[in-house]
């Protein structure tokens, strides 16, 4: 059973902050990862999706990495706002299109 | 972008009623679909695979004849929860699989369901 984990489970920083979020999966033979984001009671939104061939991924403050031989991802993201405020979920796809999502991450940025 | 909308959004029912939530791709053929669970303070669980054309796929603890699922078309896709009970109340979400060139998965928005 593939297991895939984040840390830290909830994340407290200052507006301005630059950040990480990790993300963990056993999965040898990953197809892609996608980073999402969820707000409280909503849906999902799809941040970044890294195919297994590629090393990263960038969308304006957001940069998502992943690493297939340490079995790791991260999503790094520049000077924090307020509004990025919400739960990051991360999601292996292990082919066949077999998708298993991490514990999340629970970011609160302050003002 | 690849597009899935769920209808309804939410809904409240009475304990015993069956509920029924649609799931669409509005701008892809989706041979596959996938329906997924999030209890409070969770993460997505996969329900079951859906296929078009055929009969759904479940993951183990889920039952089937619980969780009716039907995949008539190439874009639509729909959950009955049937003699739904409190314990049902949980957030489902959909997803789509776009074979192109990603074979990805596009997300709905999700439906909550609070059964009373």
């Amino acid at each position: 059973k593939q297991e895939v984990t984040q840390i830290p489970a909830a994340l407290s920083v200052p507006e301005g902050e630059n950040l990480v979020l990790n993300c963990s999966f056993t999965d040898s033979a990953i197809y892609n990862l996608q980073w999402f984001r969820q707000d409280p009671g909503k849906g999902l939104t799809s941040l970044l999706l890294i195919q297994s061939s590629q090393r990263e991924q960038t969308s304006g403050r957001l940069n998502a990495s992943l690493d297939k031989s340490s079995g790791r991802s991260t999503l790094y993201i520049a000077a924090s706002q307020p509004g990025d405020s919400a739960t990051y979920l991360c999601a292996e796809n292990g082919g066949y299109q077999k998708v298993t999502f991490g514990t999340g991450t629970k970011l609160q940025v302050i003002p | 972008g690849a597009v899935v909308s769920q209808h309804p959004s939410w809904v409240i029912c009475k304990s015993g009623t069956s509920v029924k939530i649609e799931c669409r791709s509005l701008d892809f053929q989706a041979t596959t679909m996938f329906w997924y669970r999030q209890f409070p303070k969770q993460s997505l669980m996969l329900m079951a695979t859906s296929n078009e054309g055929s009969k759904a796929t479940y993951e183990q603890g889920v039952e089937k004849d619980k969780f009716l699922i039907n995949h008539a078309s190439l874009t639509l896709s729909t959950l009955t929860v049937t003699s739904a009970h409190p314990e049902d109340s949980s957030f489902y979400i959909c997803s789509a699989r776009d074979r192109g060139w990603t074979d990805t998965q596009y997300f709905g928005p999700g439906t909550r369901l609070t059964v009373l």
